[in-house]
């Protein structure tokens, strides 16, 4: 059980148009989601937390009007990338919490990569 | 806030046992994880520490002293799969705060 994916795998795309990723608990409900940005060599980097039926928390220096975030469900989220430049060229993860042995546990979606032109 | 500290990188041969450590201090910290993650990939979960002791799983095993604000990860009979990052993350209230990882290399 908890298995998380996130679609697309990786995406190439030009300077201002936007980009849509989604995270999806497969055999589970989650009622958060995370959503985490990581460049190459450098530490996973909490961009917001994502409840679902409510609106996004946003890390501080994370803009919420460029990162769009909905979770409309228990078993999805998305992230829209909105007018993508270089600079946000990265990897993206997605995390959802699973309730397992009295603690909640973050399984990881496999991640997108990325790639503004 | 949280402040987690790991080694970068660590060398070790296939066979051998190799130990990570890690110190954090934070704010409402409600347990310790541990997540192994290869190059290009996400994060997979290894272990979960929320009292003080040791973990077994395996040839993975966790260790959690709240007191001293310290945990490791031991690996046991290494095999070169392992060559990958360690991440240490602390939890707060439903949220985790990644150390920088340390980077493994098992050699033959």
């Amino acid at each position: 059980g908890a298995v998380v994916s996130q679609h697309p795998s990786w995406v190439i795309c030009k300077s201002g148009t936007s980009v849509k990723i989604e995270c999806r608990s497969l055999d589970f409900q989650a009622t958060t989601m995370f959503w985490y940005r990581q460049f190459p060599k450098q530490s996973l980097m909490l961009m917001a937390t994502s409840n679902e039926g409510s609106k996004a928390t946003y890390e501080q220096g994370v803009e919420k009007d460029k990162f769009l975030i909905n979770h409309a469900s228990l078993t999805l989220s998305t992230l829209t990338v909105t007018s993508a430049h270089p600079e946000d060229s990265s990897f993206y993860i997605c995390s959802a919490s699973f309730w397992e042995e009295s603690t909640d546990t973050q399984y990881f979606g496999p991640g997108t990569r990325l790639t503004v032109l | 806030g949280q402040n987690i500290d790991q080694p970068t990188e660590m060398t070790a041969t296939e066979g051998a046992i190799v130990q990570i450590n890690c110190t954090y201090q934070t704010s409402g910290f409600n347990g310790l994880f541990w997540y192994q993650q290869h190059a290009g990939e996400a994060p997979t979960f290894l272990s979960y520490n929320v009292l003080d002791g040791l973990e077994e799983k395996g040839r993975f095993s966790s260790f959690l002293s709240r007191s001293k604000g310290y945990s490791y990860l031991l690996l046991k009979e290494l095999q070169m799969k392992d060559s990958a990052s360690y991440l240490c993350a602390a939890g707060g209230y439903s949220t985790l705060t990644f150390g920088k990882g340390t980077m493994l290399l098992v050699s033959p």
